[in-house]
């Protein structure tokens, strides 16, 4: 099955920017999407479609796919984005749906 | 406001059943594909189930295959989950989950979440 790595943790300095990785065997030839999931919530869409922000995202938030590696963005970093991030793509060869293990960003 | 109400979740033993439902509103839930995803504690998350719209496709993750039933009432706007044979590598709170429309040619993401129901295997 389909597998997607991601670092388990990330810190970053307020007002930095963070990236966070999402790896997986020519996974810039699928759609990614991403999740931030605050402690003790429900997970939140931030990005789908590598790139696009759904409504009510903040533009600091970007996303990029090539190659074997997916990347979130994280601009101007704030204590508000202290979270759990997920991508998840949804492999074609099962018909799964497939999630990252997720990457702790801590804000510093 | 779309809304997703889970519930059903509780204590159960090993080998046991349990029935999960999850009340859609704000959206028209006979548009949507819906999913289960589950999270165990301390854990990352987990895709369980998915059907279509109509509920004519239906997939499942390989952990859950053949013990797991997702079904669907699109009169009723609610989507649940029949677990039987219940492990304790089970226990997780599972979520609801709405499928957005996707682009052509992929698979849209899971745009709306419940707040999640608890389901704790154990004797």
């Amino acid at each position: 099955s389909y597998v997607l790595t991601q670092p388990p943790s990330v810190s970053v300095a307020p007002g930095k920017t963070a990236r966070v990785t999402c790896g997986g065997n020519n996974v810039g030839t699928k759609r990614v999407h991403w999740y931030q999931q605050k402690s003790g919530q429900a997970p939140v869409l931030v990005i789908h479609y590598d790139s696009d922000r759904p409504s009510g995202i903040p533009e600091r938030f970007s996303g990029s796919n090539s190659g074997n590696t997916a990347t979130l963005t994280i601009s101007r970093v704030e204590a508000g984005d202290e979270a759990d991030y997920f991508c998840q793509v949804w492999d074609t060869t099962s018909d799964h749906r497939v999630f990252g293990g997720g990457t702790k960003l801590t804000v510093l | 406001e779309m809304q997703l109400v889970e519930s059903g979740g509780g204590l159960v033993k090993p080998g046991g059943s349990l029935r999960l439902s999850c009340a859609a509103s704000g959206f028209t839930f006979s548009d949507y594909s819906m999913n289960w995803v589950r999270q165990a504690p301390g854990k990352g998350l987990e895709w369980v189930s998915y059907i279509t719209s109509g509920g004519g496709y239906i997939y499942y993750a390989d952990s859950v295959q053949g013990r797991f039933t997702i079904s669907r009432d699109n009169a009723k706007n609610s989507l649940y989950l029949q677990m039987n044979s219940l492990r304790a590598e089970d226990t997780a709170i599972y979520y609801c989950a709405k499928s957005e429309i996707a682009v052509p040619g992929t698979l849209g993401a899971f745009d709306v979440w419940g707040q999640g129901t608890m389901v704790t295997v154990s004797s």
